[in-house]
């Protein structure tokens, strides 16, 4: 099974600044996608963006962007001009390109970082 | 609205009581998931189903039985069989690659 990894349990930052946030993950395959979830203290997921590997353009969402290096096998998620609604956690995930009938998209999380917006 | 409903939102059982999570979505997606967090833990997957009728176990099936009976719902049932079942549980369904998920169900054995 393919493995996500945050080394970051926990991350601050001062409203205003920039943040990165770091993502690894161990695959055979070379056509899959790669996600960042966001979880505010209400608990509810929310996707912040997605980047398909086929693709070597880094994908952006507004104040947030990715650095995508196949090779290193990195996806870490860059939050620009921090707000106090950007705090909660964060989770990495992956998921194979590849569909079956029966085992379908499987996700595969990291551990998640807490990311704390400084006033 | 368009959504994942997860009810109820807290729920307290006793030891060696069976308990089920409740998970509907409006949104027409095929497939549908439950997962389980803790701290420390990110989420790990319990059961998913790709249509109606057929499902899947994930890394954590023990202890836990789902139904998909309706496109629409899928529940979870926690047995008395699983050992730490207090936790978290997220619902979700996926479209076009994504995965949508429901506010959450927070289970306390007492």
């Amino acid at each position: 099974a393919q493995t996500v990894t945050q080394s970051q349990p926990e991350m601050s930052v001062q409203e205003a600044e920039t943040v990165t946030l770091s993502c690894t993950y161990d695959t055979s395959e070379s056509d899959y996608y790669l996600f960042w979830y966001k979880q505010p203290p209400s608990r509810q997921m929310i996707l912040v963006i997605r980047q398909e590997a086929y693709k070597q353009q880094n994908a952006t969402e507004n104040r947030f962007s990715v650095n995508f290096q196949k090779a290193a096998k990195s996806f870490s998620l860059k939050i620009s001009d921090s707000q106090l609604g950007d705090a909660a956690m964060y989770f990495c995930a992956y998921r194979s390109a590849r569909k079956s009938l029966h085992t379908g998209n499987q996700f595969y999380f990291g551990t998640g970082t807490s990311l704390t917006v400084i006033p | 609205d368009g959504g994942i409903t997860q009810s109820p939102k807290y729920l307290f059982r006793k030891e060696g009581q069976n308990v089920t999570l409740s998970c509907e979505q409006n949104l027409n997606h095929d497939a549908m998931y439950w997962y389980r967090q803790d701290p420390g833990q990110g989420l790990r997957l319990i059961y998913y189903s790709q249509i109606v009728n057929d499902f899947q176990k994930g890394d954590i099936a023990e202890g836990y039985s789902v139904s998909r009976e309706k496109k629409e719902s899928f529940p979870l049932t926690v047995t008395s069989a699983q050992k730490n079942p207090t936790a978290f549980y997220l619902c979700a369904s996926t479209k076009n690659g994504e995965l949508f998920f429901g506010e959450g169900s927070r289970l306390t054995v007492l």
